[in-house]
């Protein structure tokens, strides 16, 4: 079965702080796999995605995201978060066999000032 | 360039109801995929079509329908409105379907069954 599973539905932390978000992966096809960010009343917005080449992907706003093919993880990490970070992110994977993208439940960040 | 469009952005209507919602993709892109998004199931994908062809189809009930215009542009369809049909919908646009594809969404249209 092809899912996508994100461990925490809410992260608070401080602003200045690190944070890792959570997003495992299960498939019997090789996957594509990205972060969406979605901020209240918006639709979802690319924060950065993996296809093949470096495990370390850079997106945008600071965010980085490392590929585990033997943990079959994609964390998404960020340094130092900022109140702006504050939003709902999603994890999700494209599968070539199945043509279409499956999508975690979402966390929700909660940068506290 | 335009971003996906969807309309309307807000709409309410009452049990047993048909809607249609609008989706017109960015100009250029042949694919377009609807996703109902709500609180405690998060992002559900519906189907998506690709030049007039439904590709690909969630597990929706029958209620639920869409289609593509020689334009790229979709409806989704839902009749028979239930209370539980309420939530964010959200129609995706990509160039191609494949490794690399990056969907961009519309606003969504929050619906609301009354």
């Amino acid at each position: 079965a092809q899912s996508v599973t994100q461990l925490d539905s809410q992260v608070p932390v401080f602003e200045e702080a690190p944070v890792e978000l959570r997003c495992n992966y299960s498939s019997s096809v090789s996957v594509y796999l990205f972060w969406y960010v979605q901020y209240p009343n918006q639709g979802l917005q690319l924060l950065l995605k993996y296809l093949s080449g470096s495990t370390l992907v850079k997106g945008i706003n600071g965010f980085e995201a490392e590929f585990n093919k033997s943990q079959t993880s994609f964390h998404l990490r960020k340094p130092s978060v900022h109140i702006s970070d504050t939003a709902e992110y999603f994890c999700a994977f494209y599968s070539g066999g199945y043509q279409k993208v499956t999508f975690g439940i979402g966390t929700k960040l909660q940068v506290i000032p | 360039k335009a971003g996906v469009t969807q309309t309307p952005r807000y709409l309410i209507k009452t049990r047993g109801q048909q809607v249609t919602l609008s989706c017109s993709p960015i100009s250029g892109h042949r694919s377009v995929s609807w996703y109902q998004q709500t609180p405690g199931q998060g992002l559900q994908f519906l189907f998506e079509y690709f030049s007039e062809t439904q590709r690909n189809k969630g597990n929706f009930p029958g209620r639920f329908s869409g289609r593509q215009f020689s334009n790229s542009r979709s409806e989704m369809n839902v009749s028979t409105l239930e209370l539980g049909d309420s939530a964010l919908y959200l129609c995706a646009s990509s160039f191609a379907t494949g490794r690399n594809t990056e969907a961009f969404f519309g606003q969504g249209t929050r619906l609301t069954v009354v």
